[in-house]
C-alpha cells in the first residue's frame, strides 16, 4: 500500500517571500503525485501532477514542484507568495488510478 | 465548461437519520469517487464508479453506500447516522480516459450529525 507523508503540519511565511512544501510518499511500484490546494469552505483545486518525463512540474498560480525518486519525494514551491495563497495544501499519490491517498495537509498562513 | 455540483451545501441531521448525497461530474466524465473530510482523519476514500459500477471501496462500514447512474451522475447514502459520520464528503469526477488524469473536486456537502 502507497502512503503519504507531509513532513509540516503549519507554515507561516511573509508575503513575498519564497515557500516550500514537504511531501514524502511510500510506495513500491510507480505513481502518479499530486499537489491539491484547498480554501476555507471549497473543495479541492488541482495545482500541478506529476506523471512521468521532466521531474520538475510547473503548476497554476505560480507554483512548481520537484520529484525525486531517490528520495522518494514531491516537494511543493512558490517563490514569492501571496496573502491569497492562505490555504491548505494536500499532496496525494494515486497507484493505479482509480484512488488517490493523500498526506495529511499542510497549513499555509502568509502574512503582510 | 461546468464543474462536480454536489447537493446540497450544507446539511445536519439527527444521530440514527439516514441522509443521500448528490454529485453531477463533469459532462463527459465516467468515473466518480467519493471521499470523506474530518479533522481527525483527514481525506480518506470512501468508493469510486466507474459506468454505474463501484470499482473499489475504502474501509468504510456497510452504513455508506453509492451509486451512479447512466448519466454518470452519482449519490451516496449513510444510514443510521452516528456523531462521528459529521464531515465533508466530497465527489471527484475522472473521464478516466486519460492515464494519470486525477480527480476535478466539487465544493462538497458539509454534514453535521446531531
Amino acid at each position: 500500500a502507497q502512503s503519504v507523508t507531509q513532513l509540516d503540519s503549519q507554515v507561516p511565511v511573509f508575503e513575498e517571500a519564497p515557500v516550500e512544501l514537504r511531501c514524502n510518499y511510500s510506495s513500491s511500484v510507480s505513481v502518479y503525485l499530486f499537489w491539491y490546494v484547498q480554501y476555507p469552505n471549497q473543495g479541492l483545486q488541482l495545482l500541478l501532477k506529476y506523471l512521468s518525463g521532466s521531474t520538475l512540474v510547473k503548476g497554476i498560480n505560480g507554483f512548481e514542484a520537484e520529484f525525486n525518486k531517490s528520495q522518494t519525494s514531491f516537494h511543493l514551491r512558490k517563490p514569492s507568495v501571496h496573502i491569497s495563497d492562505t490555504a491548505e495544501y494536500f499532496c496525494a499519490v494515486s497507484v493505479n488510478d482509480y484512488k488517490l491517498s493523500f498526506g495529511a495537509g499542510t497549513t499555509v498562513t502568509v502574512r503582510a | 465548461k461546468a464543474g462536480v455540483t454536489q447537493t446540497p451545501r450544507y446539511l445536519i441531521k439527527t444521530r440514527g437519520q439516514q441522509v443521500t448525497l448528490s454529485c453531477s461530474p463533469i459532462s463527459g466524465h465516467r468515473s466518480v469517487s467519493w471521499y470523506q473530510q474530518t479533522p481527525g482523519q483527514g481525506l480518506q476514500f470512501l468508493f469510486e464508479y466507474f459506468s454505474e459500477t463501484q470499482r473499489n471501496k475504502g474501509n468504510f462500514p456497510g452504513r455508506f453506500s453509492g451509486r451512479q447512474f447512466s448519466n454518470s451522475r452519482s449519490e451516496m447514502n449513510v444510514s443510521t447516522l452516528e456523531l462521528g459520520d459529521s464531515a465533508l464528503y466530497l465527489c471527484a469526477s475522472s473521464p478516466k480516459s486519460q492515464r494519470g488524469y486525477g480527480y476535478t473536486f466539487g465544493s462538497g456537502t458539509r454534514l453535521t450529525v446531531v
